[in-house]
This record gives structure tokens, C-alpha cells and sequence, in this order.
């Protein structure tokens, strides 16, 4: 059955340091893949999505994700976290037309 | 804003009761998902409509039940409520309703049965 992982259940990073936001799927055909993010109360907004093609895709906020097959990752990335960023991010992989999520990552920014 | 819209934001009732959740997907959008956002379950598919008619289900229980009307808003209907109902129900809407493509979701509803 298609999974998707987050191993990791808390990050904390200070402001203006770099990010990376780990994903690993487990989809036997060529995945269509997200990261959704969630701030306290709101409900989920779309950061990127990889459907095919260049394996590193550009999302809104200053994200980016690889797409590693080899690996059967998709992890999210900022160079730069703002204390804005503090949220809980989630990591999804398209079955049919559902999305399958992960656990959620939540990040804790430090000033 | 993603253009999707739920109510009511907060929803308080009692074990044994029933209520109904209600979504407007984003303006040309055909289908639309509902899922559910516990601490134990974490985020859980429910079920998808598509302009009308039931595309998939997931992991929705008997009680629970769903329709998407002429003018796509769907609602969702959840009786014989038990503690363990208490949730977020998201409703997303999406283009398309067969291949797999990015879904908007709504602010949700957040259900608490006491």
C-alpha cells in the first residue's frame, strides 16, 4: 500500500537558518507528490506539487523540493526560514484521485 | 484564501446527535474531497464526489455520509456522533476527477462531541 513517511515529528531551526523537511513515499508507479502546510487554526495551503519533469520544483514562500527516485524521497527545502514559517508541513503522494498524507512535520522557529 | 468555503467553523454538540458540514468548492471546480484530521488517525481520506456522483470512498465510517448537489456544493452528514468523532473536517475541491491533481482545501470545521 502506497505510505507516505515524515520522520520526523518536530524541527526547530533558528530564524535565517536553512531547512530541510524530510519525505519518503512508498509508490510502486511514478508518484504525484505535495507539500502542504498548516498554520494553527487555518486549514491547508498548497506549497508545491511534482507530477513529472525537472525533479527540483520551485513553490510559493521561498520553497523548493527534490523529487529522488532513487531514494523515494520528496523533501522540502528553504535556505532561509522566516519566524512567519512556523507551522506544520505535510507531505502527501496521490493515490487515485485521494491524497495520501503523512504525519506532519511541525516546525518550531527560534529568534 | 483558497477559494473554498466551509461552515460552520465550529461545531459543539452531544454524543448520540447529528450534524451536517457543508462545503463550496472553488469557483469551476467539479469534485470535491472530504477528509478528516484527528490526533490519533492524523489527515484521513473520506470520501469524493464528482459533479454529482460519488468517485471514491475511503475510510468513512457507516454513520457518516455524503452528497455533492446541482450546484456542487456537497455536504457532509455524520450521525449517531461518538466522542471519538470529535475532529477537523476538511472539505477540498479540486478540477478534475479522475487523475491526480492538486486539491484546494477549505479552513475546515472543527467538530467537538461532548
Amino acid at each position: 500500500a502506497q505510505s507516505v513517511t515524515q520522520p520526523d515529528i518536530h524541527i526547530t531551526v533558528s530564524e535565517g537558518a536553512s531547512l530541510e523537511l524530510r519525505c519518503n513515499y512508498s509508490y510502486g508507479a511514478t508518484p504525484y507528490l505535495f507539500w502542504y502546510v498548516q498554520s494553527p487554526g487555518q486549514g491547508l495551503q498548497l506549497l508545491l506539487k511534482y507530477f513529472s519533469g525537472d525533479t527540483l520544483v520551485q513553490g510559493i514562500k521561498g520553497f523548493e523540493a527534490e523529487f529522488k527516485r532513487s531514494q523515494s524521497s520528496f523533501n522540502l527545502r528553504k535556505p532561509s526560514v522566516h519566524w512567519s514559517d512556523a507551522a506544520e508541513y505535510f507531505c502527501a503522494v496521490a493515490r487515485g484521485n485521494k491524497l495520501v498524507f503523512g504525519a506532519g512535520t511541525i516546525l518550531r522557529v527560534k529568534s | 484564501d483558497s477559494g473554498v468555503t466551509q461552515t460552520p467553523k465550529h461545531l459543539i454538540t452531544a454524543t448520540g446527535q447529528r450534524v451536517t458540514l457543508r462545503c463550496s468548492p472553488r469557483s469551476g471546480d467539479l469534485s470535491v474531497y472530504w477528509y478528516q484530521q484527528s490526533l490519533d488517525q492524523g489527515l484521513q481520506f473520506l470520501i469524493q464526489y464528482y459533479n454529482g456522483e460519488e468517485r471514491a470512498k475511503g475510510n468513512i465510517l457507516e454513520r457518516f455520509s455524503a452528497q455533492q448537489f446541482p450546484d456542487l456544493h456537497s455536504e457532509l452528514n455524520l450521525s449517531s456522533l461518538e466522542l471519538g468523532d470529535s475532529a477537523l473536517y476538511f472539505c477540498a475541491s479540486s478540477v478534475a476527477g479522475r487523475k491526480p491533481n492538486e486539491q484546494f482545501f477549505g479552513p475546515g470545521t472543527r467538530l467537538t462531541v461532548l
